[in-house]
This record gives C-alpha cells, sequence and structure tokens, in this order.
C-alpha cells in the first residue's frame, strides 16, 4: 500500500524530555511538511522539506527540530524548549513544491 | 496578513439534506483553493481544487465553487450521508512560483449528519 504513515498514534512527554515523531512516506514524494493542530486553529507549519538533506523553517519552528536524511523520512523532534506541545501533529508530502499535500493519520502528543 | 474565514463553525443537518460551506480568504497572490474533508482523530484528505480560472468543481456529491474576484469559495454537499460527518478545511495556496506552496488554512466547518 502507498501511503503516508506516522508512528506513534498517541505520544506522552514528560517535562523536560524530547521526543520523535516518525513519518514515513512511500510515495516517492520529494517535499514533505510538518503542521501542528490546535482546536479552533488552522493548521500551522512548522518545518517543510522540498529535497532530501535540506529542510526550511515555517512558521512556528521554536522548540522544534527535523532532519531529512532519507527521501522517505522526516522526522520531527519536539524539544525542551517547546513550552506548549500538547497538540495534533501531522505530517503530509507533496510530488512538488506547489501540488496537493497528501497527510498522514497524526500523532497526538501529550504532556504528563 | 493572510487569512482565511470558514462559517458556519459548525453544523447539524438530516441524513439526506443538502449543505453549504463558506470560505472567505484574503490570500494574496492566490494560486489555488483546496477543500479537504478531516475526520476525526486523522488526517486532512484532499477533496477539491482549483485555480484562479476555475468557477465549479465537483467530486462526486462534493461541489466546489470560486469567485476570485470577491475571493470566496463554497462546497455543497448533496443528499448527505452518516459518513459525511467531519471537520472541513479549505486552504488557499498563496505562493506562485519557486519555493514550497505557502499554504494558509481555515480553521474548518464542524459538520454534523444524524438521522
Amino acid at each position: 500500500d502507498g501511503g503516508i504513515t506516522q508512528s506513534p498514534k498517541y505520544l506522552f512527554r514528560k517535562e523536560g524530555q524530547n521526543v520523535t515523531l516518525s513519518c514515513e512516506q512511500n510515495l516517492n514524494h520529494d517535499a514533505m511538511y510538518w503542521y501542528r493542530q490546535d482546536p479552533g486553529q488552522g493548521l500551522r507549519l512548522i518545518y517543510y522539506s522540498q529535497i532530501v538533506n535540506d529542510f526550511q523553517k515555517g512558521d512556528i519552528a521554536e522548540g522544534y527540530s527535523v532532519s531529512r536524511e532519507k527521501k522517505e523520512s522526516f522526522p520531527l523532534t519536539v524539544t525542551s524548549a517547546q513550552k506548549n506541545p500538547t497538540a495534533f501533529y501531522l505530517c503530509a508530502s507533496s510530488i512538488g513544491a506547489q501540488e496537493t499535500q497528501y497527510f498522514g493519520p497524526g500523532t497526538r502528543l501529550l504532556v504528563l | 496578513k493572510n487569512q482565511v474565514e470558514q462559517s458556519p463553525q459548525s453544523l447539524i443537518i438530516l441524513e439526506g439534506k443538502n449543505c453549504t460551506l463558506q470560505c472567505n480568504y484574503t490570500v494574496s497572490p492566490f494560486s489555488n483553493l483546496r477543500w479537504y474533508k478531516q475526520d476525526t482523530g486523522r488526517g486532512p484528505v484532499s477533496l477539491t481544487i482549483m485555480t484562479f480560472s476555475e468557477n465549479t468543481k465537483s467530486n462526486g456529491r462534493y461541489t466546489a465553487t470560486l469567485d476570485a474576484d470577491t475571493k470566496q469559495s463554497s462546497l455543497h454537499i448533496t443528499a448527505s450521508q452518516l459518513s459525511d460527518s467531519a471537520s472541513y478545511i479549505c486552504v488557499v495556496s498563496g505562493v506562485l512560483t519557486g519555493t514550497a506552496s505557502k499554504l494558509t488554512f481555515g480553521t474548518g466547518t464542524r459538520l454534523q449528519v444524524t438521522l
């Protein structure tokens, strides 16, 4: 099956802890994205990558980090510097920068 | 500031009825407008995409319209089904060339279809 997978579905973070959210796609898409979704707000872009080994900050990158070592994978690390990490995190990919983005099932991050 | 506003915030309709969701945007420059459907706890799924020159686009029981002059779009759902219960998100792309699409997301309309 082709698609985007995210894991885990639920993730719990303790104070001061870094956690990493996984995003994998087998669609052969060049571009990948991370969004954060909060109740009552539209999706907000955290980071995006148009090609392997390159990524750019989105609108709310502070407290987050990413890597793009492989075309298929775009993991997101939520660092201890992110003071309000509780949210639904969505990963997406697209063939190119202007094409339709396809979303993964999401990871819900909760703080203990 | 680029903005996308959707109305109503939430809507409850009876199964089999039609409904129309609204989207107003102030994104500039405009590239395209997409409607996504998002089931609770899931990722959004694309329903339609329209460029500046397109007025109407259909996908089964979903019909989207675009008026680029007034910067308004609507999503009409015909003969609603229980499975249509979801959030519908309007997304406007505001970058025309080169870099990744700068998408502006609306907050969505939460639709509930009941018996």
